[in-house]
């Protein structure tokens, strides 16, 4: 059964570096999303994707932020500076485009650590 | 005001009950709503799809009631398997998800 892949499952950094995490979305899917859950909070949308350009964001996804989808396969999401409350799982999202279906299907998630 | 809000539990059930969760959202244009279920430090992971006529799988029954801008989630003859953090799911257009703080449920042998 085909699967949304990230890498790292676990980056550690200092604070003030900037981190990319990477995202293979499921092949035929065209939509794609990032989230973060901070440890023992919920689930918050940070941005989708679709044709190249960002659908829609979040308040959280500020100047810090910024997605890319470099060789039409990965897809990564870019955090510039980080600061220790940056510290969280991202989730990789995708869904295919069309139909009346609109089911995410997560990735096992990157654990960042901002120390 | 929050876009969708659950009880956070947690829940503690025996093996074999019956438990439901409830879940409400604010956005009246919303149009798509999901169960999902979270292993602890794991990813979301699909449980159901709600539909307006409500719908059921296996032990897993959803509802959806529009006029009232509430879901629910009933799990019959509880699993341990079924330990886990329920996640209510809404969106309007498919490109902005909102995620409840998730419902917390213990099954007990």
């Amino acid at each position: 059964e085909p699967e949304v892949t990230q890498t790292p499952s676990h980056q550690v950094t200092q604070m003030g570096q900037e981190v990319i995490l990477r995202c293979v979305p499921i092949s035929n899917h065209l939509y794609f999303y990032w989230y973060r859950q901070i440890l023992g909070q919920k689930v918050e949308f940070l941005v989708s994707f679709y044709n190249n350009e960002i659908s829609e964001k979040s308040e959280i996804f500020d100047d810090q932020f910024s997605v890319e989808r470099p060789d039409g396969s990965n897809f990564t999401l870019k955090i510039r500076s980080t600061k220790l409350e940056d510290s969280a799982m991202y989730f990789c999202a995708s869904r295919v485009r069309g139909g009346t279906s609109v089911v995410q299907y997560f990735g096992p998630g990157t654990r960042l650590t901002v120390t | 005001r929050k876009e969708v809000e659950q009880d956070p539990g947690p829940f503690n059930v025996p093996e074999g009950a019956t438990v439901a969760f409830n879940c409400t959202y604010s956005n009246s244009a919303s149009q798509s709503f999901f169960w999902y279920r979270q292993d602890c430090r794991k990813e979301p992971k699909l449980l159901m799809s709600v539909y307006s006529s409500g719908n059921e799988d296996g032990r897993f029954t959803a509802q959806l009631n529009r006029a009232s801008q509430y879901i629910s989630l009933l799990i019959r003859d509880s699993k341990l398997s079924d330990s886990a953090t329920y996640l209510c799911v809404v969106t309007s257009t498919g490109n902005q998800f909102y995620f409840g703080t998730g419902t917390s449920l213990t099954v007990i042998p």
